[in-house]
């Protein structure tokens, strides 16, 4: 079985400041990481994935995660977020297959003027 | 290019009521699924299917039946809705199901049970 927690439900951040949203794991087995984004109204869209290889992974919209294996962490930064990037972001975690892509319980960013 | 397409955007039922969720996609994918989105849950699984005339189900398929008699649709059918099925449902797709193909998502059919 597997699980994903997203620390925050709500982080409200200045324009032009810098974000970072958590998100931390477990499973019994090797993962696969997402993160996936929903503008209101919307249905999610994927912001960027790791499957292997590095660990930090660039995503659309100049986001970027880092897969941390020993504190079982896949958090997400951006150095400076706009208006537009005000959404709910899930995390979500995949043991094998799609049908086994497990979601977070997302965190709405709030970017404020 | 339409992408995944869901109808209604809204619907309102009684307890009791049945209705069909729409759900076609354009891409010629062979992965389809159907999701619930609740305050504070996340997404939870609800039906998926691997191909035409294969489905299985989900982590709360209870209340809910799927078909998928095409590559391109695959309805979700509530036979008799109840309160605890008011919520946000999304179909999303893949070309196979596999981790490396992301899920394409429709914006979503929001379900009101009275």
């Amino acid at each position: 079985a597997q699980s994903v927690t997203q620390l925050d439900s709500q982080v409200p951040v200045f324009e032009e400041a810098p974000v970072e949203l958590r998100c931390n794991y477990s499973s019994s087995v090797s993962v696969y990481l997402f993160w996936y984004v929903q503008y209101p109204n919307q249905g999610l869209q994927l912001l960027l994935k790791y499957l292997s290889g590095s660990t930090l992974v660039k995503g659309i919209n100049g986001f970027e995660a880092e897969f941390n294996k020993s504190q079982t962490s896949f958090h997400l930064r951006k150095p400076s977020v706009h208006i537009s990037d005000t959404a709910e972001y899930f995390c979500a975690v995949s043991a094998g297959s799609a049908r086994q892509l497990t979601f977070g319980s997302g965190t709405q960013l709030t970017v404020l003027p | 290019n339409a992408g995944v397409t869901q109808t209604p955007k809204f619907q309102v039922l009684k307890t009791g009521q049945s209705m069909t969720l729409q759900c076609a996609q354009d891409m010629n994918h062979e992965y389809m699924s159907w999701y619930r989105q609740d305050p504070g849950m996340g997404l939870r699984l609800i039906h998926y299917s691997v191909g035409a005339g294969i489905t299985d189900q989900g982590e709360v398929p209870n209340g809910y039946n799927v078909s998928r008699s095409t590559t391109e649709d695959f309805p979700l059918r509530l036979l008799s809705a109840a309160p605890s099925q008011t919520s946000v449902y999304f179909c999303a797709s893949s070309p196979t199901g596999g981790d490396n193909s992301p899920l394409h998502f429709g914006n979503g059919t929001r379900l009101t049970v009275t």
